[in-house]
């Protein structure tokens, strides 16, 4: 069966700190992956996806990067946080064209 | 561009019926999906419309009038487990789901 890990699951860290959130996908190959981000009490703003390994596609230009240096890897990273990066990080994979996204269980990330 | 709205909050008492709706305006449309989302958790996925009128799982129910470009999700015999949020969600044609901000659903004793 498929699973997704993403950890850690909590994180504080300070203005102008680096940022590298990890998700691997297992059970499947060639997934595609993505990055959201949610506001406290709002939708999910999709930050990153990727189609294969070494594609990236950005949604919303940031201070934010991702990788996929592994088929079943997606990492997520800041050169330096800022207070508005505070959010609900979520990663989540996809079969090709199917429609349903599974998601892991969230990074909560407190910028102070 | 892509959008969708859906109501910020529903209230209802508990074994009662509720009704979440969903309007959207995407370029390109190839149907409609629903996720669950419990504080602090993840979205799990509920269903998806890709044809009009309604899909119905156990005790939620999908609708979608694509002339409307509309949806709901009908939640019957309402429990206290589901205050949740709902947020309905369109695949897009290339790799991408858009997903609306979201309805928080109370349910009442």
């Amino acid at each position: 069966s498929q699973t997704i890990h993403q950890w850690p699951a909590t994180l504080v860290q300070p203005v102008g700190s680096p940022l590298s959130l990890e998700c691997t996908v297992e059970g499947t190959s060639n997934p595609n992956l993505y990055w959201y981000r949610q506001a406290a009490g709002r939708g999910l703003q999709l930050l990153f996806y990727s189609v294969g390994i070494g594609q990236i596609s950005s949604e919303v230009p940031q201070n934010l990067s991702a990788s996929r240096p592994q088929d079943r890897q997606f990492i997520l990273s800041s050169k330096k946080l800022l207070l508005s990066d505070s959010g609900f990080y979520l990663c989540a994979w996809k079969t090709g064209q199917g429609v349903e996204a599974f998601f892991g269980q969230g990074t909560r990330l407190t910028v102070v | 561009g892509q959008s969708l709205e859906q109501p910020s909050e529903v209230t209802a008492v508990e074994g009662a019926i509720v009704q979440i709706n969903c309007t959207y305006q995407t370029s390109g449309f190839y149907g409609l999906s629903w996720y669950q989302q419990h504080d602090g958790g993840a979205p799990t996925f509920l269903s998806y419309n890709a044809l009009d009128g309604l899909e119905e799982t156990g005790r939620f129910s999908s609708f979608l009038s694509r002339s409307d470009s509309y949806g709901y999700l009908l939640l019957q015999e309402l429990q206290m487990k589901d205050s949740a949020s709902y947020f309905c969600a369109v695949p897009t044609g290339g790799f991408k789901t858009i997903f609306g901000a979201g309805t928080r659903l109370f349910v009442k004793a």
